[in-house]
């Protein structure tokens, strides 16, 4: 069954940088494309990223782009998430999640990880 | 960026009730819009698909209904389990938009 784990997550200060990742099994990793979603503590879903499976397409929410970098390790089965110059408002459990488009198209979100909590706090 | 309004916010409702959830779309996204279930401290789970199509697995009480800019998540007869936190999430267009989220709440 599909099993997505995120790691990664922790206490980082105001303007310092930090590295999320999401390890993938049960799937054709390469396949599909992946999100990234978060969740600021009592508050909604909030979708921060995606990376179609072939890599070719990349979107970003407002919120992140030009700080946080999306990526993947199609040969580890790896989504990962470079984010940079973080702030107070970023503080949130990240959801590592699959979609269901294959190669270069995009789908809906069918399967999410538990999630890494990203706290941001001098 | 496509704006998705998503109501009541919250809903009180007793076991055995019908529950309707709404979202409207800034504009038409066709039927490219889900719903999925979040209960605390835990993972979002998707419901529905395509605006209609049961997720794998769902129970039949759920449906959904919809397409271009007014879509609807339907409960039939509430169970306990039934009570948690909706969410609808359009994926017409990048950046994609979840919906503010409906709280269920047992009366």
């Amino acid at each position: 069954q599909v099993q997505l784990v995120e790691s990664g997550g922790g206490v980082v200060q105001p303007g310092r940088s930090l590295r999320l990742s999401c390890s993938a099994s049960g799937f054709n990793f390469n396949y599909y494309a992946m999100h990234w979603v978060r969740q600021a503590p009592g508050k909604g879903l909030q979708w921060v990223a995606i990376m179609s499976g072939d890599g070719s397409r990349k979107f970003y929410a407002d919120a992140v782009k030009g700080r946080f970098t999306i990526s993947r390790d199609n040969s580890r089965n790896m989504l990962n998430l470079e984010m940079s110059s973080l702030r107070p408002d970023d503080t949130a459990v990240y959801y590592c999640a699959k979609d269901e488009g294959v190669g270069g198209t995009l789908g809906s979100i069918d399967y999410w990880g538990q999630g890494t909590l990203v706290a941001v706090s001098s | 960026d496509i704006q998705m309004t998503q109501s009541p916010s919250a809903l009180s409702a007793s076991v055995g009730d019908r529950v309707t959830i709404t979202c409207r779309a800034s504009q038409a996204i066709r039927n490219d819009l889900s719903w999925y279930q979040q209960k605390p401290g835990k993972a979002p789970e998707r419901l529905i698909y395509l605006a209609s199509t049961l997720h794998g697995g769902v129970p039949s009480r759920f449906s959904g209904s919809g397409s271009g800019t007014e879509f609807t998540l339907t409960i039939n007869s509430l169970q306990p389990e039934d009570f948690a936190t909706y969410y609808c999430l359009q994926h017409n267009t990048y950046p994609c938009t979840f919906g503010q989220g409906t709280k269920l709440e047992i009366k």
